[in-house]
């Protein structure tokens, strides 16, 4: 299995740019979730999802949209890039009925100029 | 709200020798989820230990235990003869069980663990 797939791996960024960073997973897990890692701060969750058609936000929603219209992705929209958006970002998942923690992806780092 | 705290930013040791990273959380729940994970450079995130609130008895797994006091909302991690690859960024995470926000994954700031020769 693939697990959770996330791509870039890597993206600049001009301030006011938009984009998407697509997640992916193939174990049918119910919830999905995009954290965002910056120095000092650990990981903050931006949106997540309960199952398809259903998502919310979390901590740290603004300037950021999600869509879920499959069990299988969970795309990221930056709307107009900002600076303060650079950051690692990570997409996750898990299953829903279970305590076992969430299966992340390997990150993409986004650099915003 | 549930808060994660890591008190100690870096911590090195030698290799073979132990070390423990310290974690307490905050939290009305009773019933709930901790969790290390470790990030080495290549930034992927890799979970090292669970523990069910639930359950008294420590989790172990291979070099790695956590001491788990519920009473003082503690959870360290013990790593027995250190590897120079257990050098990383180690996270302490909350979860809630079932319920609402059981979703939602509560993450400390991380301790830096370097390894040395």
């Amino acid at each position: 299995n693939a697990g959770v797939t996330q791509t870039p791996k890597f993206q600049v960024l001009k301030t006011g740019q938009s984009m998407t960073l697509q997640c992916a997973q193939d174990m049918n897990h119910e919830y999905m979730s995009w954290y965002r890692q910056d120095p000092g701060m650990g990981l903050r969750l931006i949106h997540y999802s309960v199952g398809a058609g259903i998502t919310d936000q979390g901590e740290v929603p603004n300037g950021y949209n999600v869509s879920r219209s499959t069990t299988e992705d969970f795309p990221l929209r930056l709307l107009s890039a900002a600076p303060s958006q650079t950051s690692v970002y990570f997409c996750a998942s898990r299953l829903s009925r279970t305590g076992y923690g969430y299966t992340f992806g390997s990150g993409t780092r986004l650099t915003v100029v | 709200a549930q808060t994660v705290t890591q008190s100690q930013p870096e911590m090195s040791v030698q290799e073979a020798e132990t070390v423990t990273l310290s974690c307490t959380y905050d939290t009305s729940e009773n019933n709930y989820y901790l969790f290390w994970y470790k990030q080495p450079p290549s930034r992927q995130m890799i979970l090292v230990i669970r523990q069910e609130a639930y359950k008294q008895q420590n989790a172990t797994e291979n070099r790695f235990s956590v001491n788990f006091q519920k009473a003082a909302k503690s959870f360290s991690l013990k790593i027995s003869d250190s590897q120079l690859g257990d050098t990383a960024m180690y996270f302490c995470a909350f979860m809630k069980r079932g319920g609402g926000s059981n979703y939602k994954l509560t993450f400390g700031k991380g301790t830096l663990l370097t390894v040395n020769p």
